[in-house]
Order: C-alpha cells, then sequence, then structure tokens
C-alpha cells in the first residue's frame, strides 16, 4: 500500500480563496519532504523543500508567501495555496524521504483547478 | 546545479520489441543516485529502477535494465519484451546523497500492438 498519502485527490476553488495540501508518511519519520508542481505535459518542478521543525527551504522563482509550507511534525507536512488564481491551477506532488533506507517515496499528487 | 536531460520527447515501440530511453545529467557531485520513474495517466510517480553512482554495476529490474556510463554522465533506461501496459511518460531523475530529486523533461513512450 502507500506510504505517503496526500490528500485531497483533486480540489476546486473560487479564485482568491486558499486550499490546502496535505502530504502524510505513513509508516515512517519523514524528517525532509518535497513539494512538486507539474503543468500538463511537463516534468516535475522542485518548489520547496520542507523540513521538520525549521523554515522551508524554496526553489528560486517561488513565492513563499504565495506557497505557504508547513512541517509541524514528522510525519505530516502541508502545502496552502494562498488566494489561489487561475494560473496557480495546476498538479502538486509531494514526496517524502525515509531517512532508515534513503529511498524516496512520492503521493499521489492534487490536482488544483482554480476557477 | 545538477541538470538531467532527456532528448526524445517521444518514443515509440512495438509490442514485444525492445526500447532504449535516453538520458543525460550534469553534476560535480561524485556520489549520487539516478533513478528512472514511470507516470502512467493516473499520474502516479512508479518507481522502475534506481543506480547508486559508486556501483558499476548496471541495475537491472525483469525486463528494465539501465546502461549507466558514469564518465560519460549517461543514463539509458532498455526496456525489453515491451508490454502494452509499458506506454506511460518515464522521466529520468537525479538525486545527490541526501539531497532533494531533479527530473528530466520526460519522454512520452507509446507500445504499439
Amino acid at each position: 500500500g502507500a506510504v505517503v498519502s496526500q490528500h485531497p485527490s483533486r480540489v476546486i476553488c473560487k479564485s482568491g480563496t486558499s486550499v490546502k495540501i496535505e502530504c502524510r508518511s505513513l509508516d515512517f519519520q519523514a524528517t525532509t519532504m518535497f513539494w512538486y508542481r507539474q503543468f500538463p505535459k511537463q516534468s516535475l518542478m522542485l518548489m520547496a523543500t520542507s523540513n521538520e521543525g525549521s523554515k522551508a527551504t524554496y526553489e528560486q522563482g517561488v513565492e513563499k508567501d504565495k506557497f505557504l509550507i508547513n512541517h509541524a511534525s514528522l510525519t505530516l507536512s502541508t502545502l496552502t495555496v494562498t488566494s489561489a488564481h487561475p494560473e496557480d491551477s495546476s498538479f502538486y506532488i509531494c514526496s517524502a524521504r525515509d531517512p532508515m533506507i534513503g529511498k524516496l517515496f512520492f503521493g499521489s499528487g492534487t490536482q488544483l483547478s482554480v476557477l | 546545479a545538477q541538470t538531467v536531460t532527456q532528448s526524445q520527447p517521444e518514443m515509440s515501440v512495438q509490442e514485444a520489441e525492445t526500447v532504449t530511453l535516453s538520458c543525460t545529467y550534469d553534476t560535480s557531485e561524485n556520489n549520487y543516485y539516478l533513478f528512472w520513474y514511470k507516470q502512467p495517466p493516473s499520474r502516479q510517480m512508479i518507481l522502475v529502477i534506481r543506480q547508486e553512482a559508486y556501483k558499476q554495476q548496471n541495475a537491472t529490474e525483469n525486463r528494465f535494465s539501465v546502461n549507466f556510463q558514469k564518465a560519460a554522465k549517461s543514463f539509458s533506461l532498455k526496456i525489453s519484451d515491451s508490454q502494452l501496459g509499458d506506454t506511460a511518460m518515464y522521466f529520468c531523475a537525479f538525486m545527490p546523497l541526501n539531497n532533494d530529486m531533479r527530473f528530466g523533461a520526460g519522454t512520452r513512450l507509446t507500445v504499439k500492438p
């Protein structure tokens, strides 16, 4: 079964609202999680690295005030898209590293559609 | 900065035939991991194969094998006895030790009956 759970799988929201996406590691403690964004027919682009108990590290060009990341526990990281606009519509995927075995596991992704 | 290049946007192969997907990367690191991921229409990322850079032996997983050329920074994926279920996007990925994973642009593979 899945070792990383991502929720919701699909969300539709109105422009100007905020949306929260959750990423949970189910059977390991993930000190580091990653958030990716994927536009149609394109690759996964790293948005930020989420570290438990500290601030996230954002990639160049990613607005940290727009994409709020919280990693308050060893099994949960959240991505909040604030004041969403249609151009934020995309597929968002999280991944979590199991530090014991050094492997990365991916969530099933969230399709965000902003009307 | 590390970059991953997949120069084949689309590939096709007849069922039961063999196909090779290309990937090159650029890094100054000596120790790292390389991966091939499959992304079907469900968009779930599925690990196909993984290679540790310090291992000279090419990784193999059933019908999937890689040709890892460290000096040339090349990491191609060979799919033998292609099946219809192999139709998907394939991403080559690079990850330094304990760091984040970077992906190539992807190759869309179609297996024809």
